[in-house]
């Protein structure tokens, strides 16, 4: 699976848009985005994914570049609870066993 | 429709000792994966079962580490004769399709091993 790239941490306030980025600029035709989360003591949760169009669903949009090198993950109105690891994975269409690849991922810190 | 299932959620076990872990997936998964966390380090991915079959364990340890998802009843991950660095949580997922580049993986709780 290609690599991925995203800041250590970042900071929001709540009730404020967050937007987290993610580089991968080997990105290849087939590998789909996708982004996890783990909250403190928690396992991880499936956030969104998508392959080259944005993507909104109930808990947040992903928006792509045109040339797919990164992509945003976009929690529109931050809370407490979205304090979390959030991860940025590429996974291959083909060739691939389906297991997912975490990086370091980024720390939110969401305050009040 | 109840999640990803894991118990123990926390087991202690001294060094020497066997650890079994085990994992219920969703209703209707029949792909499992399992992946560890060790202290202060990221999720690892160990191995990934079907129903009776090992598909890609090229994550587990070479030694004292096995897996099985038989045809009934949950997936044990099995870890013999523990050592202090096999402290750490260990989460379990399952998936509606294994290879399917689009289909999420839900998550248990994880089981917290603590090896003393």
């Amino acid at each position: 699976d290609a690599k991925t790239t995203q800041p250590n941490s970042m900071e929001s306030n709540e009730e404020e848009p967050v937007h987290l980025p993610c580089n991968h600029s080997t990105i290849s035709g087939t590998d789909y985005i996708h982004w996890y989360r783990q909250l403190p003591s928690q396992g991880p949760e499936y956030v969104i994914h998508g392959l080259t169009s944005n993507v909104n669903n109930r808990m947040a949009s992903l928006a792509i570049a045109e040339d797919r090198k990164s992509s945003t993950l976009i929690l529109h109105r931050a809370t407490l609870r979205d304090a979390a690891v959030y991860y940025c994975i590429l996974r291959a269409s083909s060739g691939n066993t389906g297991k997912l690849i975490f990086g370091q991922g980024t720390t939110l810190q969401v305050k009040p | 429709n109840a999640g990803v299932m894991q118990n123990p959620r926390h087991l202690v076990r001294r060094r020497g000792q066997e650890a079994r872990l085990r994992c219920s997936p969703m209703k209707g998964h029949s792909h499992v994966y399992w992946y560890r966390q060790l202290p202060e380090e990221g999720l690892k991915f160990m191995v990934y079962l079907q129903k009776e079959n090992i598909i890609d364990e090229s994550g587990m340890p070479k030694e004292r580490f096995s897996a099985e998802f038989p045809k009934e009843g949950p997936s044990i991950l099995r870890i013999q004769q523990v050592v202090r660095g096999d402290s750490a949580a260990y989460f379990c997922a399952s998936s509606l399709a294994g290879t399917g580049f689009s289909y999420e993986q839900y998550f248990g709780p994880g089981t917290r091993l603590t090896v003393t």
